[in-house]
């Protein structure tokens, strides 16, 4: 089974630039999670899907941030304008409803420069 | 409000040694708990997890880890690390009610030869 795929993975931008990040679930899996991982740090929550409801965007930075999962399944989350504080790797990650993990993708480098 | 506390930073080890990783967590309802981690230039994998039932949970690779309910700990352990388990170990907190995935800041293990 292909695990969850996030594109580009690496990606160098100026700041004031727009950027927007891919993400394909694994199949059948209905909730889908975007974390932001600082250097040193754990990855933190931005927002969770539920099909193609966001049920949790609070920690969403929304006067910049945005993110849509169409029909359910892939997702795209986008930064604009980017700021130097951005700087970040954007984890996608999905699972199944109930007793199961999360699987994570590998992850999109962003450099905002 | 739901955090988690990884209290080992960086973690320096010579091969066949023991290792413990403390992971503590602050939250009143029930808990799922959960061991990633992240080798160099590597997504999360999931090393272990805890749902119910017996609270030592045996993971992949030799890892372990302990719930400890009544110290709201859930400690990971290995009796003999290999110098290819140096990695970033991050312990990870969901609640139930809420479905959030709470991450620790992470532990930096370094095995030496």
């Amino acid at each position: 089974e292909a695990g969850v795929v996030q594109s580009p993975r690496y990606k160098i931008i100026e700041k004031k630039q727009p950027v927007a990040f891919w993400c394909n679930p694994i199949s059948g899996h209905n909730t889908l999670y975007w974390y932001r991982q600082n250097l040193g740090q754990g990855p933190e929550l931005l927002i969770r899907y539920e099909n193609e409801e966001a049920v949790d965007d609070s920690q969403l930075p929304k006067d910049r941030f945005s993110a849509e999962r169409l029909k359910g399944v892939d997702s795209t989350l986008k930064i604009q304008p980017a700021e130097l504080g951005d700087s970040a790797v954007y984890l996608c990650a999905s699972s199944l409803p109930g007793l199961y993990g999360y699987t994570f993708g590998s992850g999109t480098r962003l450099t905002v420069v | 409000a739901q955090s988690v506390s990884q209290h080992n930073h960086h973690v320096i080890l010579s091969e066949a040694a023991s290792l413990e990783l403390g992971c503590n967590y602050s939250y009143g309802g029930t808990v799922n708990l959960f061991w990633y981690v992240q080798y160099p230039g590597q997504h999360l994998q999931l090393l272990l997890k805890y749902f119910s039932g017996d609270p030592l949970v045996k993971g992949i690779k030799g890892f372990e880890a302990e719930f400890i309910k009544s110290k709201f700990s859930f400690n990971l352990r290995k009796p003999s690390v290999q110098w290819s388990d140096t990695a970033e170990y991050f312990c990870a907190v969901r609640s139930v009610n809420t479905d959030k995935l709470i991450f620790g800041t992470g532990t930096r293990l370094q095995v030496f030869p």
